[in-house]
C-alpha cells in the first residue's frame, strides 16, 4: 500500500540558508500535518492543511512557511536556518477533514542538520 | 494546557516478560488517546487508539491499552515482549469534536529488550 513520501530523507544546510521539505500524502488523503521532532524530544505539531487551506497552526517559527498544492502535496519552507532547527521533520496525512478520529499516517521523516 | 506525560524515559525488560508503559494526560475535555511506536530511522506507526466505549482497547502486534478516566491514564501493555518490540513508544492525545487533528505527544519511552 502506498505510504506518505517525504523528500529529501536527509538534508544538510549551513546557518542562514534556506531549506524546502516536501511531503506527498497517501493518494486521496486531503489533510496534511507537519511535526518537528528535535533530538531526544517528542514530536511537536507545526502546521496542518486541509483542502489546500491552512487548518491549524502550532509552534511554527515565523521563518517557516508551508503550503498545500492542488495535488495535495505539501512543502515546508524554512529560511534563515538556525542550529536549533536541526530535527526530524515528519509529515502525516489523513483522509477527510482534520479530526483526531481520522487516523494520521506518518511518513519516514526528513532529517535536517544545520551546521 | 494540554499535556501528556510518560514518566518512564527508558525501560528494559527481558524477552518474554510482560510490559507496561505509563501515560498520563492533562486535558480540559474528553480526549482521543493514541499510542505510536517509532523504530530507529522510521516514521511513527499507530499501535492503537481510544475514542469511546470499551476502556480496554486492543491494537496491533499484541498490544493493548486501558483508559482510566479517574486516573487520567492510558497505559500500554503487552503480556509477552518480543525482541522486535525494542523501539520508542509515544503516547499522544487529540481533541474530541474538534476541527483540528493535531496531536500532542508525550516525551516518549525507549524500550530495550534483553535476550
Amino acid at each position: 500500500a502506498a505510504g506518505v513520501i517525504q523528500s529529501p530523507r536527509h538534508l544538510i544546510k549551513e546557518k542562514r540558508e534556506t531549506a524546502t521539505l516536501k511531503c506527498y500524502p497517501i493518494p486521496r488523503h486531503d489533510t496534511v500535518y507537519w511535526y518537528q521532532q528535535g533530538p531526544g524530544q517528542d514530536p511537536q505539531f507545526l502546521i496542518s492543511f486541509y483542502e489546500k487551506m491552512q487548518s491549524d497552526k502550532g509552534s511554527i517559527p515565523d521563518r517557516f512557511s508551508a503550503q498545500q498544492f492542488s495535488d495535495y502535496h505539501s512543502e515546508l519552507n524554512m529560511s534563515s536556518l538556525e542550529l536549533g532547527d536541526s530535527a526530524l521533520y515528519f509529515c502525516a496525512s489523513s483522509l477527510a477533514a482534520p479530526n483526531p478520529n481520522n487516523e494520521q499516517f506518518f511518513g519516514p521523516g526528513t532529517r535536517l542538520t544545520v551546521l | 494546557a494540554q499535556s501528556v506525560t510518560q514518566p518512564d524515559i527508558h525501560i528494559t525488560v527481558s524477552e518474554g516478560a510482560s510490559l507496561e508503559l505509563r501515560c498520563n494526560y492533562s486535558y480540559g475535555a474528553t480526549p482521543y488517546l493514541f499510542w505510536y511506536v517509532q523504530s530507529p530511522g522510521q516514521g511513527l506507526q499507530l499501535l492503537l487508539k481510544y475514542f469511546s466505549g470499551d476502556t480496554l482497547v486492543q491494537g496491533i502486534k499484541g498490544f493493548e491499552a486501558e483508559f482510566k478516566r479517574s486516573q487520567s491514564s492510558f497505559n500500554l501493555r503487552k503480556p509477552s515482549v518480543h525482541w522486535s518490540d525494542a523501539a520508542e513508544y509515544f503516547c499522544a492525545v487529540g481533541r474530541v469534536s474538534s476541527n483540528t487533528g493535531k496531536l500532542i505527544f508525550g516525551q516518549g519511552t525507549t524500550l530495550q529488550v534483553k535476550p
